[in-house]
């Protein structure tokens, strides 16, 4: 039973453009919700995060959108690097952050 | 270096051997997460611990593996026993208190492999 998904497992994009990476959630107790990045044989960094009180969190060239009525939140990458290239890996966690459950996650390839 | 600190990076065990996984948090953060991935898979929850407390378990497989978070020290997970499938990424994380609008940071993973 998959709480969070994403259900691109991979999505290609020219550079310059935007990247909108998309993930859906089951369950209504989550409140807080956060993207992270992920290169090959390292760990995830954080990249922005953002709580049910909001619709929208803004960090430079990433945007976060949460529609909480449809469960869906997306990420957006304005103007796509090659060197965003990575799994981007969405997190939910509910009230205080206990455990948070990840998505498995989607490949972007961001190309010249 | 003030990130999440883990070690080995890489272990290879033998079938039937244990496996140890440090991890040290962030200065100043007293919660750790412990997360697996499996090849191909994303990042599955398997323990949630702050010092000298088990918080949430409900990961952790039901044998073999264990987690601890003492007082002085890092925090370990063991595996006793291991098996093929146990081969994966195991990453740790850490945040500074268990609150509403809390990140978690991740260390750098420990890759084992189990022969």
């Amino acid at each position: 039973d998959q709480q969070v998904k994403q259900n691109s497992p991979s999505l290609s994009v020219q550079e310059g453009r935007i990247s909108i990476l998309n993930c859906d959630y089951t369950n209504s107790m989550f409140d807080y919700f956060l993207w992270y990045k992920k290169y090959p044989a390292e760990g995830p960094t954080f990249l922005i995060s953002i709580s049910s009180i909001k619709d929208k969190n803004e960090d430079g060239r990433f945007t976060v959108f949460l529609n909480k009525s449809a469960k869906h939140l997306s990420l957006h990458i304005v103007p796509s690097q090659p060197g965003d290239s990575a799994v981007y890996f969405c997190a939910a966690g509910d009230n205080y952050g206990q455990n948070f459950v990840f998505g498995p996650g989607t490949r972007l390839s961001v190309l010249p | 270096n003030a990130g999440v600190m883990q070690n080995p990076r890489h272990l290879v065990r033998r079938r039937g051997q244990e496996a140890r996984l440090r991890c040290s948090p962030m200065k100043g953060h007293s919660h750790v997460y412990w997360y697996r991935q499996l090849p191909e898979e994303g990042l599955k929850f398997m323990v949630y611990l702050q010092k000298e407390n088990i918080i949430d378990e409900s990961g952790m497989p039901k044998e073999r593996f264990s987690a601890e978070f003492p007082k002085e020290g890092p925090s370990i997970l063991r595996i006793q026993q291991v098996v093929r499938g146990d081969s994966a990424a195991y990453f740790c994380a850490s945040s500074p208190q268990n609150g509403f609008g809390n990140t978690i940071y991740f260390g750098e993973g420990s890759w084992l492999t189990v022969v």
